[in-house]
């Protein structure tokens, strides 16, 4: 159980283009969706907090106009990154927890975002 | 502020040659301590969730504990598989968030 599948895998675009991933949560239901970026051999950063319904907690330095999320059902969050430019480019990954409080998020495989 | 710090920062073992990863953390409040195995390219699988001091978890050849100010990550008899990224994340009491504030993780390499 607590599966979570994100798509595409991998994508490559052309600067000022915009790119969406999706993320789903395959067998549970995600109240709150999680969105990270990674740079090369470093660590996870969160980017923004989504609930199912309303509207997403960035975190300060994320710009919510540039980085658009929507979580409109139990199941399935998107992650659009309007005109992407090079310093995008880098692995996304969602991740998916329920509403027990201690719930525990479960990470999908990533996305890598290359923008040229 | 909430603050994680694994170390050490790399390690490389034998295969068979047990050792132990730590995980530091200073939070105003836990709620939990999770441990996640990380390969290149992949997103992170879970290991582990840790609630209090005197804890303790085990799943195959890992052994996860924790106390009031830091968790280790025990790997026995470790085999090439275990080779990944291991990371440590706490999760702050924070009034209707689930948020969790990452390590910068430990790669293991075990050597055949």
């Amino acid at each position: 159980g607590a599966v979570v599948s994100q798509h595409p895998s991998r994508v490559i675009c052309k600067s000022g283009t915009s790119v969406k991933i999706e993320c789903r949560s395959l067998d549970f239901q995600a109240t709150t969706m999680f969105w990270y970026r990674q740079f090369p051999k470093q660590s996870l950063m969160l980017m923004a907090t989504s609930n199912e319904g309303s509207k997403a907690t960035y975190e300060q330095g994320v710009e919510k106009d540039k980085f658009l999320i929507n979580h409109a059902s139990l199941t399935l969050s998107t992650l659009t990154v309007t005109s992407a430019h090079p310093e995008d480019s880098s692995f996304y990954i969602c991740s998916a927890a329920g509403n027990l409080g201690q719930e525990t998020q479960y990470f999908g495989p990533g996305t890598r975002l290359l923008v040229l | 502020e909430d603050q994680v710090t694994q170390s050490p920062e790399a390690l490389r073992l034998q295969e068979g040659e047990s050792s132990s990863l730590n995980c530091s953390y200073t939070v105003s409040g836990l709620r939990g301590l999770f441990w996640y195995r990380q390969d290149p390219g992949k997103g992170p699988e879970f290991l582990f969730t840790l609630y209090s001091a005197g804890e303790e978890k085990e799943k195959e050849r890992l052994k996860a504990t924790l106390t009031k100010k830091e968790s280790f990550l025990h790997i026995t008899a470790p085999k090439p598989e275990d080779s990944a990224t291991y990371l440590c994340a706490v999760q702050p009491i924070i009034q209707g968030a689930q948020k969790l504030v990452f390590g910068q993780g430990t790669r293991l390499t075990i050597n055949p």
